[in-house]
């Protein structure tokens, strides 16, 4: 199993500029998040999905979407992106209704210029 | 909006010492997981507490989740330089489970 993998690992865009990074799991949990990690601020949920076809919002959801159509995808899209969305983005996944472990991905450095 | 506070933020100890973190909210949580992250990686879970006063060790490691379920502690029996990185607590709440992440506590343990 190769577990949670983010593509791309490193991105710079320019303010206003569209993009959406990747995330993919293999372990068939029904469970998905994006969280971004900035310094001094721990990891702050985006969204979150729950199973395929149903998204909700989390802590800090502005400026970011996300779909649902696979159990293994759930990409996150910046729409118009902005200098206040640099930042380290992580996805995570987790089997629901078994283990509580959360597996993370490695990780998505963005720098908005 | 939950808020998980970790102390101290940054810790620097010579292998061999002894340290503790601290995690503490003024909200309950259904189970609290502590988290190591090391540079260029995502978080690794490292242990969930689930019971109010419920300890558990993890070879050198021992975490405590409070009675009241709103903070827990991390101590570290001899710390070694494979101990460094940055620990994260994460309190777990609603029907989601999902989690509210504290702010980190870095740790540098040297030779």
């Amino acid at each position: 199993n190769a577990g949670v993998t983010q593509t791309p690992k490193f991105q710079v865009l320019k303010t206003g500029q569209s993009m959406t990074l990747q995330c993919a799991q293999d372990m068939n949990h029904e469970y998905m998040s994006w969280y971004r990690q900035d310094p001094g601020m721990g990891l702050r949920l985006i969204h979150y999905s729950v199973g395929a076809g149903i998204t909700d919002q989390g802590e800090v959801p502005n400026g970011y979407n996300v779909s649902r159509s696979t159990t293994e995808d759930f990409p996150l899209r910046l729409l118009s992106a902005a200098p206040s969305q640099t930042s380290v983005y992580f996805c995570a996944s987790r089997d629901i209704s078994g283990s509580d472990t959360q597996y993370f991905g490695p990780g998505t450095r963005l720098t908005v210029l | 909006t939950q808020l998980l506070e970790q102390s101290p933020q940054f810790l620097s100890i010579q292998e061999g010492e002894n340290l503790t973190v601290y995690c503490n909210s003024s909200s309950v949580f259904s189970s609290l997981q502590w988290y190591r992250q090391e540079p260029g990686e995502g978080p690794v879970l490292l242990v969930t507490v689930v019971t109010g006063g419920e300890v558990k060790k993890l070879k050198r490691l021992t975490f405590q989740f409070g009675d009241a379920r709103k903070d827990s502690s991390l101590h570290i029996t001899a710390a070694q330089p494979g101990d460094t990185g940055l620990y994260l607590c994460a309190g777990a709440s609603g029907t989601a489970s999902k989690l509210t992440f504290g702010t980190g506590t870095r740790l540098q343990v040297t030779l």
